[in-house]
């Protein structure tokens, strides 16, 4: 069946670092793609999404690209800052399927 | 002016108990959805509705019943509450049924049963 394994956190960097989540999927048919984001005591937000193969989604500064030849959908942003904060969550919609990952928690110190 | 809206926000009762969650949405979606989210923060779906339709009756407890009144509101109700029935619920909304419409969520409810 379908699944979504994403990066074990949590994450701690200095402001301005380099970010990545690793996302690897696995699928039957050909699913979207998406990262959410959730404040603490807040419900997930999207942050952007990938509809097909190759296709980038992008949204205040993060960045990831559907790669269907790895299976891969990993988050990325050049310079995070402390307002980064939150648990990042990646996302696969396949058919009738909802999956999430098991979220990754990232701090960001001044 | 909230989007996808839930009460009550926090919920603490004892085993045994009967409760519902209430969920609106204000963006003119057809589809809706309840999700759980555990202690690590792992999130399942539970249901989801289109246009009023039962679409999605993942494998949890019929003691978890939702029920939709109409197309902005998706209520579950919850009996004889187990312990393991603690956590944070999320309601969730999206434009239609297609696969590449993003899931706009509530803040969730804590529940507790103590």
């Amino acid at each position: 069946g379908d699944s979504v394994t994403q990066m074990e956190g949590p994450v701690t960097l200095s402001e301005e670092a380099f970010l990545t989540i690793n996302c690897t999927y696995t699928a039957t048919g050909y699913p979207s793609l998406f990262w959410y984001v959730q404040y603490p005591g807040e419900g997930l937000q999207l942050l952007l999404k990938a509809t097909k193969a190759d296709d980038k989604g992008s949204n205040k500064g993060f960045e990831a690209t559907y790669r269907k030849e790895t299976t891969s959908f990993h988050l990325e942003k050049g310079s995070v800052q402390v307002s980064d904060s939150a648990v990042y969550f990646c996302a696969l919609r396949d058919g009738n399927q909802f999956y999430f990952g098991t979220g990754t928690s990232l701090t960001v110190i001044p | 002016d909230t989007a996808v809206s839930q009460t009550p926000k926090y919920l603490v009762t004892q085993m045994g108990n009967d409760k519902s969650i209430k969920c609106e949405q204000n963006l003119g979606h057809d589809t809706m959805y309840w999700y759980k989210q555990d202690s690590k923060k792992f999130l399942k779906i539970m249901f989801s509705y289109n246009n009023k339709e039962l679409i999605i009756n993942e494998t949890v407890p019929n003691r978890f019943s939702p029920k939709s009144p109409d197309k902005a509101h998706l209520n579950l109700h919850i009996n004889s509450l187990e312990l393991g029935d603690s956590a944070v619920y999320f309601c969730a909304s999206s434009q239609d049924w297609g696969i590449s419409y993003e899931q706009y969520f509530g803040p969730g409810t804590r529940l507790t049963v103590t």
